[in-house]
């Protein structure tokens, strides 16, 4: 069974960082891209980063650009989005999904709260 | 502003049809990237319930269908029912953005 599991969201301050994992399970995660979208309280979905299977490819949502770097680990099964320079306005749940060019596999979220 | 357009919400009664448009531009939908779409109970995790513009996931009934034609696209439920209360949200592939997009989310109601 194909599995997501997000952790590392927490409450942060304003300008602080913070780095959120997914570890995946089911599949092999070499096989595939990754991505992680988020979601503002009361907000729609918003697509922040994707990394191709060898990492070489990474693209980035323009308002996370130059503050969030995703990376993976395919040994360990895992995927990262490092941010820094968090804004109260990057406050959401954020959710790794499995990039097939959409999304079948998500998992359930990792809250990221930023305070002022 | 969503880059793909839905309207915010859309009704209907047990048993009816309902639609759920998406709108796009000749740099995603009418570029001939797929279309899919995602149900999400709040709370929840969005769910993949159409993907490549029509097609269903094993376990997803036949009560929802997807189309595409030129640069918009539409998610059509018959049967409704109460469970089906939901948002929806359609995304694709923006090649001028290099990123996926998404609808701002349509919410179902069930009266």
């Amino acid at each position: 069974e194909v599995q997501l599991v997000e952790s590392g969201g927490r409450l942060v301050k304003s300008g602080g960082s913070l780095r959120v994992s997914c570890r995946a399970s089911g599949f092999s995660l070499n096989d595939y891209a990754m991505a992680w979208v988020r979601q503002a309280p009361g907000k729609g979905l918003e697509w922040v980063a994707y990394i191709s299977t060898t990492s070489l490819d990474k693209y980035y949502a323009d308002p996370v650009k130059g503050r969030f770097t995703i990376s993976r680990d395919n040994d360990e099964n895992t995927v990262y989005l490092q941010m820094n320079s968090l804004r109260v306005e990057d406050m959401a749940v954020y959710y790794c999904v499995r990039d097939e060019g959409f999304g079948k596999y998500w998992g359930k979220g990792t809250t990221v709260t930023v305070s002022s | 502003q969503s880059v793909l357009t839905q309207p915010p919400s859309v009704s209907g009664a047990p048993g009816q049809r309902v639609t759920i448009s998406c709108t796009g531009s000749s740099s995603n939908i009418g570029a001939g990237f797929g279309l899919h779409w995602y149900q999400q109970i709040p709370g929840t995790a969005p769910k993949l319930l159409i993907h490549e513009n029509n097609n269903r996931p094993s376990g997803v009934p036949d009560r929802f269908s997807g189309s595409k034609s030129g640069t918009s696209a539409s998610l059509v439920i018959t049967g409704l029912q109460a469970d089906d209360e939901a948002d929806y949200y359609c995304q694709s592939y923006d090649s001028s953005l290099s990123s996926w997009v998404f609808g701002g989310g349509t919410k179902l109601t069930v009266l």
